[in-house]
């Protein structure tokens, strides 16, 4: 069974701060590796993918893959109010189209 | 405007009564993919459609089904639904070569008494 792991949170950072959210994955199959955002009550959106070791960055967002360690993380830098949400990690197989995602960290920015 | 549409966005139902739950993109995205939400589990994939007339099971297809008949629709019917099928449904889309991107529906909160 394959599975994706992450703290549930809350993770509270105050406004400003550096959020680091953490994500490991059972399958090492795994190729393509996701982070989606989920407002309260709204669908998710996706913020970032990443299919290659090491750092990938995009605005205040970066998403950080290790697969020797099967573990892929996301940086929120100079996080913001409007960045409280939940935020789900998805994992996905090169050999198909399976997503498997994670059960979420909530995060909470403190003004 | 680009979307996802579900509907109902909201139903309560009894057990054992089929229901079907539309989705439909504007997109003409070939990806389409059912997913349910329930607190602790995150988000599990029912099933995925790559092209009309091939669909694919996900992590937890059973109690479901799904039928892709037209590019734009991938209803999941549920045909004798209990109350552990109780949940938030999620539709998603992408396009083919990008399968990647997906693009949720506004989810279906169901409710089976």
């Amino acid at each position: 069974q394959k599975e994706v792991e992450q703290n549930s949170g809350p993770l509270s950072v105050p406004e400003g701060a550096i959020a680091s959210l953490n994500c490991t994955y059972s399958d090492r199959g795994s190729q393509s590796f996701f982070w989606y955002r989920q407002y309260s009550g709204k669908s998710p959106e996706l913020i970032m993918f990443i299919y290659s070791n090491g750092d990938k960055e995009d605005g205040r967002f970066t998403a950080q893959l290790n697969k020797a360690s099967q573990y892929v993380s996301l940086l929120i830098r100079d996080s913001q109010p409007s960045d409280s949400a939940t935020y789900l990690c998805a994992v996905k197989a090169d050999y198909g189209q399976n997503f498997v995602f994670g059960p979420g960290t909530r995060l909470s920015v403190l003004p | 405007e680009a979307q996802v549409t579900q509907n109902p966005r909201y139903l309560i139902t009894v057990t054992g009564k089929k229901l079907t739950v539309t989705c439909s993109q504007n997109m003409n995205h070939e990806y389409m993919s059912w997913y349910r939400q329930d607190p602790g589990l995150g988000l599990r994939q029912i099933y995925y459609s790559m092209n009309v007339e091939v669909t694919d099971k996900g992590d937890v297809p059973e109690g479901y089904k799904v039928s892709r008949k037209e590019k734009r629709n991938f209803p999941l019917i549920l045909e004798s639904p209990s109350p552990n099928q109780t949940s938030l449904y999620f539709c998603a889309s992408s396009p083919r070569l990008a399968t990647d991107t997906q693009y949720f529906g506004p989810g279906t909160r169901l409710t089976v008494l």
